[in-house]
């Protein structure tokens, strides 16, 4: 069964670190781009940030730029998130999806989109 | 950033009704677009992907459409389950945004 499952949320003080992590199962982990998406209580969805199979390409939203920092160990199946100097505002499910691709021949391009989902881990920023 | 703008943001219908919820985005994405089913507590499942394409697993009551800038999703004949929150995706470029979803509620 293709799997995802987030672990490492909590409470945590405004200006702490947070390290959540996402493991895969069911499927070649290696071959796959994957993603974290943010749900604030009550809110809608947030892309949060992307990183390529090999890691060689890294993307973030602007709202977390240069304080979470998005990692992967393929001979372990598995995703990180290293968020630091965490804000209120950081409070959401944090879900790890996986980025299927579709190859349209007649236009000669790729689709992308998020196709397996974890059922996520809650982060609480709180004094 | 590209930016998604669904609408309605709520919707009641019933059980066997056709709805048709409308996904719009700032600037061209051509089929770069993909509709998510979520339901209160639970991880959101693919639905579309690629502005038309259905995913697998997924019933043919749900369909896409659209291409540039506007985009729909169509349930055909609404059923018990179908009850949920859908948003719309852009996977033309980062930031992926999405929309700020559509509420459907029984009536």
């Amino acid at each position: 069964e293709v799997q995802l499952v987030e672990s490492g949320g909590g409470l945590v003080q405004p200006g702490g670190s947070l390290r959540l992590s996402c493991a895969a199962s069911g499927f070649t982990f290696s071959s796959y781009s994957m993603n974290w998406v943010r749900q604030a209580p009550g809110k809608g969805l947030e892309w949060v940030s992307y990183i390529s199979s090999g890691s060689s390409a890294k993307y973030y939203a602007d709202s977390v730029k240069g304080r979470f920092t998005i990692s992967r160990d393929n001979a372990k199946d598995s995703l990180y998130l290293q968020m630091n100097s965490l804000r209120v505002e950081d409070t959401a499910v944090y879900y790890c999806a996986r980025r299927g691709s579709y190859y349209e021949s007649s236009g000669s391009r790729y689709y992308y989109y998020m196709d397996v989902w974890g059922k996520g881990t809650t982060v609480t920023v709180s004094s | 950033d590209i930016q998604m703008t669904q609408s309605p943001s709520s919707l009641s219908a019933s059980v066997g009704d056709r709805v048709t919820i409308t996904c719009r985005a700032s600037q061209s994405i051509s089929n770069s677009l993909n509709w998510y089913q979520q339901k209160p507590g639970k991880a959101p499942k693919l639905l579309i992907y690629a502005a038309s394409s259905l995913q697998s697993g997924v019933p043919s009551s749900f369909s896409g459409s659209g291409s540039g800038t506007d985009f729909t999703l169509t349930i055909s004949s609404l059923q018990p389950e179908d009850f949920a929150t859908y948003y719309c995706q852009q996977s033309y470029s980062t930031p992926y945004t999405f929309g700020q979803g559509t509420k459907l509620e029984i009536k």
